[in-house]
């Protein structure tokens, strides 16, 4: 299985901040690399695919980037409705993996 | 907008099988471009994909549960289902089902979970 790993775990920040997560694969995956928000008690909402297609819906605030194994997600300025978890998962090989994820928490 | 509901029991006995089934709306199950998946997540823990299922029935399962996963599909009723037998506490977790594109198997619509507790 691809494992995929998360960094940080956690992260405190404020309203306006610029704040990147990474995700890094433990073998190439090429752009298969897709990001989702989780708030608690509700399903993951997906963010943007394929290392950096934005979907629809999704604030332009959200950025992704990378390709290969390294991949990144930034939030340009923070807003009070981005504080939540974020997940990266890849979709180059089956089974489908995700990491453990990253938790924004307001500082 | 197309809408995922999963159903089923809330609580399994140790050693039974877990059943739960996921109605789609706003939009037909037999469409082309998509697979049906199931994804847990163990209470405060990280997400684990299950598997998926075709409108066609063809399926594809992780291979740590593949063992004790079954999947169908009813386009008449425009629901799928997932079957885990032989479950123990391991196994409980919020289950969700989530539209999985075909070509990019990312999940872009996903069910609310419904969280399933396997006790005595």
């Amino acid at each position: 299985d691809i494992q995929m790993t998360q960094s940080p775990s956690s992260l405190s920040a404020s309203v306006g901040d610029r704040v990147t997560f990474t995700c890094r694969a433990s073998q190439h995956i090429s752009r298969y690399l897709n990001w989702y928000q989780q708030k608690p008690g509700k399903a993951p909402s997906l963010l943007i695919s394929a290392a950096s297609s934005l979907q629809s819906a999704v604030p332009s605030r959200f950025f992704g980037s990378g390709s290969g194994t390294d991949f990144t997600l930034t939030i340009s300025s923070l807003q009070p409705e981005d504080f939540a978890t974020y997940y990266c998962q890849q979709s180059y090989s089956g089974p489908y993996t995700f990491g453990l994820g990253t938790n924004l928490e307001i500082k | 907008q197309v809408q995922l509901q999963e159903s089923g029991p809330g609580l399994v006995k140790p050693s039974q099988t877990l059943s739960l089934t996921c109605t789609v709306s706003g939009g037909s199950i037999s469409s082309g471009g998509y697979y049906w998946s199931w994804i847990r997540q163990h209470p405060g823990k990280g997400l684990e994909w299950i598997g998926y299922i075709s409108y066609s029935g063809n399926t594809y399962f992780t291979p740590s549960l593949k063992s004790r996963v079954t999947m169908s599909v009813d386009t008449s009723k425009n629901q799928f289902s997932l079957k885990l037998n032989s479950v123990t506490a391991a196994d409980t977790a919020v289950y969700f089902c989530a539209r999985t594109n075909s070509g990019w198997y990312y999940f872009d619509y996903w069910g609310q979970g419904t969280l399933v507790t396997v006790s005595s």
